[in-house]
């Protein structure tokens, strides 16, 4: 099993659609989470750390299910300026490296 | 106050010769990571730096590759012998620490695209 899963989608929606995306992680002992937004050709960017208790930042809004080892990201009203590829980030076990997901792309249309 | 650079942005080489590439973190960072990205893939982890140490090198794919950090600040990434198959986009990142905080998150570069001949 990999250690981070992510669709790799592409996920093709209109603007204002509400679109999810969810991850799933291998190692229990996980400690911290993340989503990234990496636009073509460009270096990754933190999006939103992602909290246990789940955290909203405007239309976007993360949570984490421990017990089943996913995390989701949910996009509400989408723009076309969303359109990325989005990556799940776990920060796992005493040695703390990031692992990264191969990401999910999504695509906003007019 | 600046983010963490790379250089060259762009480095066409001949198949067989060796290239370094440089990545300047955000000052203050005692941190720094090296990833690998192919065209439509993943990030590929390589190599991890506390202060000029590097505990973590299970990344590196061979023996030609090679990386250092003086001054817990510029890092050079040495790729001996180079190979078609090391074409990609080398990602330097930073930051605080590694593992004390925990919601501590990586910044990243702007890539160095490299194309092996």
């Amino acid at each position: 099993r990999k250690e981070v899963e992510q669709d790799p989608g592409p996920f093709n929606v209109p603007e204002g659609a509400t679109v999810a995306f969810n991850c799933t992680y291998s190692n229990s002992a996980s400690q911290s989470f993340f989503w990234y937004r990496q636009d073509c050709r460009k270096e990754p960017k933190l999006l939103m750390s992602v909290y246990s208790s789940g955290n909203e930042d405007g239309r976007f809004t993360a949570q984490l299910n421990r017990a089943s080892q996913y995390i989701s990201l949910l996009i509400r009203d989408s723009k076309l300026s969303d359109s990325a590829t989005y990556l799940c980030v776990v920060k796992g076990g005493s040695q703390g490296n990031l692992i990264f997901g191969k990401g999910t792309k999504l695509s906003v249309k007019p | 106050g600046a983010g963490v650079s790379q250089s060259p942005s762009n480095k066409v080489t001949e198949k067989g010769k060796d290239v370094e590439l440089r990545c300047d973190p955000i000052s203050g960072h005692t941190a720094l990571y090296w990833y690998r990205q192919r065209l439509g893939q993943g990030l590929e982890f390589l190599i991890y730096f506390q202060g000029n140490s590097a505990p973590d090198k299970s990344g590196l794919p061979s023996d030609r590759f090679s990386a250092e950090r003086t001054g817990e600040s510029v890092s050079t990434l040495t790729i001996q012998r180079t190979q078609q198959e090391d074409s990609a986009v080398y990602l330097c990142a930073s930051s605080l620490e590694r593992t004390s905080i925990p919601q501590e998150s990586q910044y990243f570069g702007p890539g160095t695209r490299l194309t092996v001949l």
